[in-house]
């Protein structure tokens, strides 16, 4: 069984500072790795991370995939309160087309 | 407009009650899916499919079922709800070039 594992839970941070989320996955025959963030509806699509080692930036938002040792980190610098969201991670497996989703971390951004 | 649209948007029922909830898209995607979110729990994969004539059963798919009316529209039906499958669902739809996902807006369903 396909098993996506997000850490921590909820955290609590205020502005300014730098935050690392992470995400951990056992699966079979992985294709890909997406982070999605999701404010108070649909989750919206961040990053797709697909090799090892090669860091997909957007603003202060980064992520990078280990295949070898089956984790990815989404690192968010001087956060902000508009920061503060659900962020996903999905694990997309080969031949199989559909997504398995980790819990999710809350994140909390206080002025 | 909206890409990937959910009708209703909210909605209460009683239990024993069957209840279909809609999706439809714009994006052309020839993938579609349903899922399901608790607190807390993420998203649950409860139907997804691949075309008009690909049905497939997700994590979660007891006390579900769908219909895929076109290749735009992706139907779920609850028999005969119950309180345990109050829930925030949502659909979306993907091309089978990426594996991102787009999601609709969900829908709030609770039943009492």
């Amino acid at each position: 069984e396909d098993k996506v594992v997000q850490s921590p839970l909820s955290l609590v941070v205020h502005e300014g500072d730098t935050v690392t989320l992470n995400c951990s996955y056992e699966v079979t025959n992985f294709r890909s790795l997406l982070w999605y963030k999701q404010e108070k509806k649909a989750p919206t699509f961040l990053f797709m991370l697909t090799s090892s080692g090669i860091e997909k930036k957007s603003g202060r938002l980064s992520s990078i995939l280990d295949k070898k040792e089956l984790f990815s980190i989404l690192n968010i610098t001087a956060t902000q309160t508009g920061d503060s969201a659900i962020y996903l991670c999905a694990v997309v497996v080969t031949n199989a087309g559909k997504s398995t989703f980790g819990d999710g971390t809350t994140l909390t951004v206080k002025p | 407009d909206a890409d990937v649209t959910q009708t209703p948007r909210n909605r209460i029922t009683k239990t024993g009650k069957r209840i279909m909830l809609e999706c439809s898209q714009t994006k052309g995607h020839d993938r579609m899916y349903w899922y399901r979110q608790d607190p807390g729990l993420g998203l649950r994969l409860i139907y997804y499919s691949f075309d008009v004539k690909d049905i497939n059963k997700g994590e979660i798919s007891d006390g579900y079922s769908v219909s895929r009316q076109a290749q735009a529209k992706f139907s779920l039906s609850l028999e005969s709800a119950i309180p345990n499958q109050t829930a925030l669902y949502f659909c979306a739809t993907s091309d089978y070039l990426t594996d991102t996902q787009y999601f609709g807006p969900g829908t709030r369903l609770t039943v009492l």
